[in-house]
């Protein structure tokens, strides 16, 4: 079974400074691994994702990720935030199945 | 050019009266997915339809049905909601079931039960 562990509910983060959101897996096969955005009453925008190849992703709002297989861990930074990313970030598995494994959530609070 | 579209965005219905939340896609993929995400957790699979196939979670209540009538629709029936069903309710979906594939999310229908 796979399961996805987000270690912070909520980062509260000064607008410019840095920022790094973790996250865990538990997989006993290979697995795909996606950061998800969710800003209030919105649905869910696939932020970045790591299939294969360089273990750092990026994504075009700043955002990169590093897939740490002996760490287990897929942990999301900025160097420098904006009010704007203020929102819930999910991070998920999934293997071959198709089912998206969702992390319980961290909500990036980015104060001015 | 939204791809993934709900409706409604708010939905009040009565306790146990059904309800019908609606899903449409203009991206012609084959699976359709319904979650379900309670307030400050993280979102719950409840079934998906790869094509015609339908596949049920296995802790999915009865209570939750749903209908693919063609590629591009898909809905939820709550038969007879309760209060913890207030929840937001979303649609996704994918080109095919590999792990790597993308799933595209609609903005969600909130339910609130009274």
């Amino acid at each position: 079974a796979q399961s996805v562990t987000q270690l912070d509910s909520q980062v509260p983060v000064f607008e410019e400074a840095p920022v790094e959101l973790r996250c865990n897996y538990s997989s006993s096969v290979s697995v795909y691994l996606f950061w998800y955005v969710q800003y209030p009453n919105q649905g869910l925008q696939l932020l970045l994702k790591y299939l294969s190849g360089s273990t750092l992703v990026e994504s075009i709002n700043g955002f990169e990720a590093e897939f740490n297989k002996s760490q287990t861990s897929f942990h999301l930074r900025k160097p420098s935030v904006h009010i704007s990313d203020t929102a819930e970030y999910f991070c998920a598995v999934n293997s071959n199945t198709g089912k998206l494994i969702f992390g319980q959530g961290t909500t990036l609070q980015v104060k001015p | 050019d939204a791809m993934v579209i709900q409706n409604p965005r708010y939905q009040v219905t009565q306790f146990g009266k059904p309800v019908t939340l609606s899903c449409s896609q203009t991206l012609n993929h084959n699976v359709m997915y319904w979650y379900q995400q309670k307030s400050s957790q993280a979102p719950k699979l409840l079934f998906h339809y790869y094509d015609k196939d339908f596949n049920n979670e296995a802790d999915t209540p009865d209570n939750f049905q749903s209908r693919r009538p063609n590629t591009s629709f898909c809905f939820l029936d709550i038969r007879s909601p309760g209060l913890g069903d207030a929840a937001m309710y979303l649609c996704a979906t994918s080109r095919d079931l590999g792990g790597a594939t993308e799933a595209f999310f609609g903005q969600g229908t909130r339910l609130t039960v009274v």
